[in-house]
């Protein structure tokens, strides 16, 4: 089965502190393609970061970061030093190379940060 | 560049209406796919489009059908509409492969009384 969970429904913060947002996905496919995706109270949702599994090196962009563990299926998401504009609905997704393009989404962690 | 366009932004329909949901992709973008939002389901996929072709489909009834235009411009069409199809429905880009990033827009919120 090809799936993508988020285990955490909600996180409540307050802003300043740093906060990881957990991803776990199960396929047997070897190549696959990695996203997250911040959804504003507005609706849209806004692109992140992509990876695809042949790259495990982890990134940083300002206070973001993502931890990709390819022997624990896992892609996490941290954010540092939480503001209350980072309050949002974050999703992981998944392209699966079998799935031609289809995005595979876990349920979603919301994300509140108080002031 | 303009993003992806959605309209309209909110739609009211009964049981047993049609509705007609519109897509403007990213310029020079072919793929267009189309998700479904709800509370209890999450986000799901649709279809998609490529060069007015359908190129994948979701776990949906026959009720929901699109369509890709020339242009890249693409509509979908949900029949008879049920309750249950409430839903924000969400649009996306992409350049034209599979593996390529999609970029949303601002989504369509239909509402059936």
């Amino acid at each position: 089965a090809q799936k993508v969970t988020q285990a955490q429904t909600e996180i409540s913060v307050v802003e300043k502190e740093d906060v990881t947002l957990d991803c776990v996905y199960e396929t047997r496919d070897t190549t696959y393609y990695l996203f997250w995706y911040k959804q504003p109270p507005s609706g849209e949702l806004v692109f992140l970061i992509r990876r695809n599994s042949f790259d495990e090196q982890n990134e940083i962009s300002g206070r973001y970061s993502w931890n990709f563990q390819k022997s624990t299926s896992s892609f996490n998401f941290t954010i540092t030093a939480s503001q209350v504009v980072d309050s949002a609905v974050y999703f992981c997704a998944l392209i699966f190379s079998s799935n031609t393009g289809k995005l595979i989404f876990g349920q979603g962690t919301t994300l509140q940060v108080k002031p | 560049k303009a993003g992806v366009t959605q309209t309209p932004r909110y739609l009211i329909k009964t049981r047993g209406q049609q509705v007609t949901l519109s897509c403007s992709p990213i310029s020079g973008h072919r793929s267009v796919s189309w998700y479904q939002q709800t509370p209890g389901q999450g986000l799901q996929f649709l279809f998609e489009y490529f060069s007015e072709t359908q190129r994948n489909k979701g776990n949906f009834p026959g009720r929901f059908s699109g369509r890709q235009f020339s242009n890249s411009r693409s509509e979908m069409n949900v029949s008879t509409l049920e309750l249950g199809d409430s839903a924000l429905y969400l649009c996306a880009s992409r350049q034209r492969n599979p593996q390529e990033t999609q970029y949303f827009g601002p989504g369509t919120r239909l509402l059936v009384l």
